[in-house]
């Protein structure tokens, strides 16, 4: 089975500078990963996602993520943190069940709070 | 907007009660998946509707069930509920069921066991 680990529950970087999240899966076969934002009281909404083709894959408000295979790493950047930024950040991968149904299996999720 | 539904945004309850929370797709959508959000588990998956039928089962306690309505439409029923219940449940849909489709998810339904 798939498993997720994000290094760093909580992740704290001044407004305008680099927002850096770490994310590493484990998986037999080529996978499927994601990332989404999780803002308070509300549900997760997808930032971006990988399947196959370009390594480097662009997402929504100015994020993105790059697939390192040797690493086993999809970790999320974005250049300069704006405060809309702060949120809960979860990094996810996906495999075919038995059935062939998507089971999608979630990190811990990193809190990220942005410093004025 | 995610256009995934979910009825109600609140609920509060006693332990030993029954409760059914309810979870519209996105228009078109066919996958329905539910999810368990507390701060000590973390996001677990609970199981998962393709067309009206089953197609996986996670950390579904067996004194909660669920269903997939012809409407598609889907209720997640939790029963003899224990204080250990309290969570954000989340429903999200998916226009198919294989691997790599992304998941919408709606707002949540807030559960609180007293």
């Amino acid at each position: 089975a798939q498993s997720v680990t994000q290094l760093g529950s909580h992740v704290s970087v001044s407004e305008g500078a680099l927002v850096l999240l770490r994310c590493n899966y484990s998986s037999s076969v080529p996978p499927y990963l994601f990332w989404y934002v999780q803002y308070p009281n509300q549900g997760l909404q997808l930032l971006l996602k990988y399947t196959t083709g370009a390594t480097l894959v662009k997402g929504i408000n100015g994020f993105e993520a790059e697939f390192k295979k040797s690493e086993t790493s999809f970790h999320l950047t974005k250049p300069s943190a704006h405060m809309s930024d702060a949120a809960e950040y979860f990094c996810a991968v996906s495999e075919r069940g038995q059935t062939g149904a998507n089971n999608l299996f979630f990190g811990t999720g990193t809190r990220l709070t942005v410093i004025p | 907007d995610s256009g995934v539904t979910q009825t109600p945004k609140h609920l509060i309850t006693a332990t030993g009660q029954r409760v059914t929370l309810r979870c519209s797709p996105r228009s078109g959508d066919l996958s329905v998946y539910w999810y368990q959000q507390s701060l000590d588990q973390g996001l677990q998956f609970l199981i998962q509707y393709y067309n009206g039928e089953e197609r996986a089962k996670g950390n579904i306690l067996e004194r909660f069930s669920a269903q997939q309505f012809p409407d598609l439409h889907s209720e997640l029923n939790l029963s003899s509920l224990e204080l250990g219940d309290s969570a954000l449940y989340f429903c999200a849909s998916s226009l198919g069921q294989g691997v790599g489709s992304p998941l919408h998810f709606g707002n949540g339904t807030r559960l609180t066991v007293t």
